[in-house]
Parts: structure tokens; sequence; C-alpha cells
């Protein structure tokens, strides 16, 4: 089956420029996370879906990201006036339930190079 | 605040050989604690999930042990091979969220 899908997979822009990265996640996954990982660094959490419902958003930098899940399936993150420090992989991940014991299931995540 | 540690943060050794990765966290009120596997410019690869309440998983090679009471896990890859090149990372859900290690890069040498 299908596993957790991200799109691009790079993406470069010119600092200012606002992007928008696509999480699809696993089909009737009901939980989704997006994670920055820097070069050399563990991924760190940015924020956390429950179906449509943003449960937890303590991990994004600043007022420039946002996320939606409007329809509690794919997600998007979008970075206004991207800054150098922005550029990191980003990574989502699904989860079938929402207790905290399951498995998190990664995508390949996207690059953004912020020039 | 969680705080998850993984030493060495790099590690070369001889085909063949047996060897262990630790991970370490500073807070014990875990849910479960999941090992992963990334190669370069790709995404993550769960290899072992260890809830709780357990003490050990196992996945062929692999065998991964959690002392919660301690904060300690150990990744243990038996006989290496070049394939198992890679960064392994060692991850613990707690309260809110899963909290990674910054990972070790392994190299196995043929």
């Amino acid at each position: 089956g299908a596993g957790v899908s991200q799109s691009p997979r790079y993406k470069v822009a010119k600092r200012g420029q606002d992007v928008a990265l696509r999480c699809d996640p696993i089909s009737g996954h009901v939980s989704l996370f997006w994670y920055q990982q820097a070069l050399g660094q563990g991924p760190e959490f940015l924020t956390y879906f429950q179906n449509e419902a943003q449960l937890d958003k303590s991990g994004l930098p600043s007022d420039r990201f946002f996320a939606e899940r409007p329809e509690g399936s794919v997600s998007t993150l979008k970075i206004q006036r991207t800054q150098q420090e922005d550029s990191a992989v980003y990574l989502c991940a699904s989860r079938p339930d929402r207790f905290r014991g399951s498995e998190q299931f990664f995508g390949p995540g996207t690059r953004l190079t912020v020039l | 605040k969680q705080e998850v540690t993984q030493i060495p943060a790099a590690l070369s050794v001889p085909e063949g050989e047996n060897l262990v990765l630790n991970c370490s966290f500073t807070d014990s009120a875990i849910y479960n604690l999941q090992w992963f596997r990334q190669d370069p410019g790709k995404g993550l690869t769960s290899l072992l999930l260890i809830q709780s309440s357990q003490r050990e998983q196992t996945s062929g090679r692999l065998n991964a042990s959690l002392d919660k009471s301690s904060g300690r896990s150990t990744l243990y890859i038996a006989a290496s091979q070049p394939g198992d090149s890679a960064t392994y990372l060692c991850a613990v859900w707690g309260a809110q969220k899963l909290v990674f290690g910054q990972g070790t890069r392994l190299t196995i040498n043929p």
C-alpha cells in the first residue's frame, strides 16, 4: 500500500518568497505531524493534527509558519517570507489513531533551500 | 523538558562486527521509544518500536532494549554489513510529542 508522500521533494526559494509544502498521509490515518530537520540534527517537532484539528503548534518557530489540514487528510505547511534559517528538511508523519503508543510512519521529506 | 542524547555521534567499524548504539533520555515518563534509520537524503524508516511496558524488541539482526527507570535504550546490531551504513535515530514519545536524539552516523567498512 501507499506510504506517506510529500511534495515537492526539493524546493529552492529566494529569501522573502512564500512556499507551500504538501503532505499526503496514509489513507485513514487520524494523526498527522510535521517535523523540521536541520542538517546534521535530529528532527524537531513543529505541529500535530488530529483529523482536521490542530491540537499542538508549539513547535512552529515563528508566525511565518502556518499549517492546515482542512479535510482531515492532506496537510499543507506554509512558510511566509522565507529566511535562510528556514533551510531544512521538512518531514511529515502519520499515525493510524490518536493513541500515543502507536507507531508513526514518515514520508521522504521536502528539502527546502532558501538562497 | 525531554532531552534525548545519542552516543557516539559517529561510529566506524569493520564488516562483521557486533555493535551497540546508545540512547538516553531525561524524563522517564514515556509512552514508547522508537529506533529509526535514515539514509542520506531520505526520510525515516522505522526499525523497532518498544512500548513503555516492554523491555526489548527484536527484528532480524536488530535488538533494542529499554530501561525506563534509568532513561536508557540500546540498539544492538549483530554481524554488521555495509548495507547497515546509515544514521540511526532514537526518539521517545512523551507527554505531547516525539522527541529525537541527534543520531549516530554508522559506517560499516567492507
